[in-house]
């Protein structure tokens, strides 16, 4: 099955910096890769995602990189703020019922 | 938050007993799972369902049973809850209709057992 390795494990920024997340996968049939974001105690909610077409997609201060030769993939925040402090975690999407296989996690900590 | 609840949130039980968690949606989707959520492992996938009485098992569906009697109702059920089965459970469903899925997830329970 599908295997998705996560890096890091947590992550700490300054206010203001760039913070970068990076994912690994094994399954060359994936072709969905959605990043979560979960705070202490909430559901995982997503907040961005690329399809296997596509190499990069942003959404204002939110990025995410796709290299499916290579078959990782990378979240990029920019201008860290104190509220994008939480637990990010990405997943690929394979199989007839479009299941998620999740990477581990990174908690993100932005220092004000 | 895509329609979908779940019960009860919170349940406490001991090592034995059957446990069945509800996952409820009211907006007619296909696609429907249950994940587990634990301290450095993530989501992990327990069951799906792609359809009424259409289930399959994920990654770790070992102690773990579903049903899904209506499109609105994925019902997950413990049958002699066991320590190792503490964590927090989460469903989710997939809006798309095409190939790319948008998974949603509801609020989670969080079941101990003792």
């Amino acid at each position: 099955g599908e295997n998705v390795e996560q890096h890091p494990s947590t992550l700490s920024v300054q206010e203001g910096d760039s913070a970068v997340i990076k994912c690994t996968y094994s399954d060359s049939a994936s072709n969905y890769f959605p990043w979560y974001k979960q705070e202490l105690g909430k559901r995982p909610q997503l907040i961005i995602d690329i399809r296997s077409n596509v190499g990069e997609k942003k959404d204002q201060r939110i990025a995410v990189t796709l290299n499916k030769t290579a078959k990782h993939f990378s979240l990029h925040i920019t201008e860290t703020q104190p509220e994008d402090s939480a637990v990010y975690f990405c997943a690929t999407s394979s199989g007839s019922a479009r299941q998620l296989t999740f990477g581990s996690g990174t908690q993100l900590t932005v220092l004000p | 938050d895509a329609g979908i609840t779940q019960s009860p949130r919170h349940k406490v039980t001991e090592t034995g007993t059957p446990v069945t968690l509800r996952c409820h949606q009211t907006e007619n989707h296909r696609y429907m799972y249950w994940y587990r959520q634990d301290p450095g492992h993530g989501l992990r996938l327990i069951h799906y369902s792609y359809g009424v009485k259409d289930t399959d098992k994920g990654e770790v569906s070992d102690g773990y049973s579903v049903s899904r009697s209506k499109t609105e109702d994925f019902l997950l059920t413990l049958e002699s809850a066991t320590s190792s089965q503490t964590s927090v459970y989460f469903c989710a469903i997939t809006t798309s209709g095409g190939p790319y899925n948008e998974q949603f997830f509801g609020p989670g329970t969080r079941l101990t057992v003792l």
